[in-house]
């Protein structure tokens, strides 16, 4: 399966925006780019995803590189409760039913 | 909304002892999945169930076993729990179109589970 590689954290100012980056070298033609974030003792939560065109959402957008190698979560202005752990997964096409790997993805901490 | 729920959030065994880990979901989804997450690391997948009466291996099976009630119900049970089982468990959901690499996955709160 495809792997993604993302920094272990990452700061911010609230009120700023933030760029969650993502490498995917091996992503295949068929694979989504998700993006989902654990508040602190809470279960992770959908953000966003995408496969080949930047997407937007009323959360954040999602920039996809035009060779689909890589890309960035955009939080456009963070607040406190942003403060989160981010994972960047790729999920096959097809019927690769619920194999989602996630890494440890980037810790977010947002400054007041 | 509920959308996924998990019971006991919160669970203490003894080793050796059996318990079950209860997930129900309100979606109509069809597939169902359970993860463990330890401390400092992401989610790993346990077993899944892409349909209600079908259940399939994840990641890190060993030590569990499942049960498709129906589906709405999707059950993750520990025979004999050992300390190395002491994580947080999630139970997720998704419906799973036809394109199935688009489909999100909904998760419930977890539950934590100590093993002694």
């Amino acid at each position: 399966d495809a792997k993604t590689t993302q920094p272990n954290s990452m700061e911010s100012n609230e009120e700023e925006p933030v760029h969650l980056p993502c490498n995917h070298s091996t992503i295949s033609g068929t694979d989504y780019i998700h993006w989902y974030r654990q508040l602190p003792s809470q279960g992770p939560e959908y953000v966003i995803h995408g496969l080949t065109s930047n997407v937007n959402n009323r959360m954040a957008s999602l920039a996809i590189a035009e060779d689909r190698k890589s890309s960035t979560l955009i939080l456009h202005r963070a607040t406190l409760r942003d403060a989160a752990v981010y994972y960047c997964i790729l999920r096959p096409g097809g019927t690769s039913y619920g194999k989602l790997t996630f890494g440890q993805g980037t810790i977010l901490t947002v400054h007041p | 909304n509920a959308g996924v729920t998990q019971t006991p959030k919160f669970q203490v065994l003894k080793t050796g002892q059996s318990m079950t880990l209860q997930c129900a979901q309100d979606m109509n989804h069809n597939s169902m999945y359970w993860y463990r997450q330890d401390p400092g690391m992401g989610l790993r997948l346990i077993y899944y169930s892409a349909s209600e009466g079908t259940t399939d291996k994840g990641e890190v099976p060993n030590g569990y076993n499942v049960s498709r009630l129906n589906k709405r119900e999707f059950s993750l049970r520990l025979e004999s729990a050992a300390p190395s089982q002491t994580s947080v468990y999630f139970c997720a959901s998704s419906s799973e179109l036809r394109t199935s690499g688009a489909n999100v996955l909904t998760f419930g709160a977890g539950s934590r589970l100590t093993v002694l």
